[in-house]
């Protein structure tokens, strides 16, 4: 199994500044055929089920605001928030979507400072 | 607009069984996959295992935790996929969700499934 690990576990931020998680996984996710990493991230806020927010690494879902990107490639992937707002108040996880059994990483909680 | 409605949670003894269900609109059922995701009180996302598509040969494929116990099928004529739970533990008590697509692109509101004596 292809494990994800996360980190910090949780970091606080002040309003307006930038936020960075990592994420690294224990084999790589890019598929040499098609040069692609299959690696995404979620934002999952209380209460609610979680939101894909990035995908194939750095590519923002439809909607997402452009203070979130996602970069990295092959094992080690950054998720990076800037201009923080209250309402990214939330846990963050990646998730690698390469091969079965799929995985998460154990979360980053992002507060504000 | 894209929904997953997910029924059938609740409380059972270990043991038991439950089947859940996840009714799926505004979007083309048939050319999606379907992945089931848990999360225990707390703790964090647990991929459960996932049905792909006809054009993919119904392929299933599960997290080794629920391997030959829990069994995902779909209807296709219905827009609704399944999660028939047995020989349940303590240790599967957690929110189930269903999700569409690779990666999850849209979820369910989820489900509590208490597993207790």
């Amino acid at each position: 199994d292809i494990v994800m690990t996360q980190s910090p576990d949780s970091l606080a931020v002040s309003l307006g500044g930038r936020a960075t998680i990592n994420c690294k996984s224990s084999q790589s996710v890019l598929y040499s055929s098609n040069n692609e990493n299959y690696l995404a991230w979620y934002q999952q806020k209380a209460g609610q089920p979680p939101k894909l927010i990035i995908l194939w690494a750095s590519i923002r879902e439809s909607g997402v605001p452009d203070r979130f990107s996602g970069s990295g490639s092959g094992t080690d992937f950054t998720l990076t928030i800037n201009n923080l707002q209250a309402e990214d108040v939330a846990v963050y996880y990646c998730q690698q979507y390469y091969t079965t059994p799929l995985t998460f990483g154990g979360g980053t909680k992002v507060e504000i400072k | 607009e894209v929904e997953l409605v997910q029924s059938g949670g609740g409380l059972v003894q270990p043991g038991g069984s439950l089947k859940l269900s996840c009714i799926v609109s505004g979007l083309i059922f048939s050319d999606s996959s379907i992945h089931w995701v848990r999360q225990a009180s707390g703790k964090g996302l647990e991929w459960v295992g996932r049905i792909r598509t006809r054009t993919n040969n119904y392929a299933i494929a599960y997290a080794p935790s629920v391997t030959g116990r829990f069994t995902i099928s779909r209807d296709d004529s219905r827009n609704t996929a399944y999660l028939q739970m047995n020989s349940l533990k303590t240790e599967d008590t957690a929110i189930y969700y269903c999700a569409s697509h690779d990666p999850f692109d849209f979820w369910g509101q989820g489900t509590l499934v208490t597993v207790s004596s």
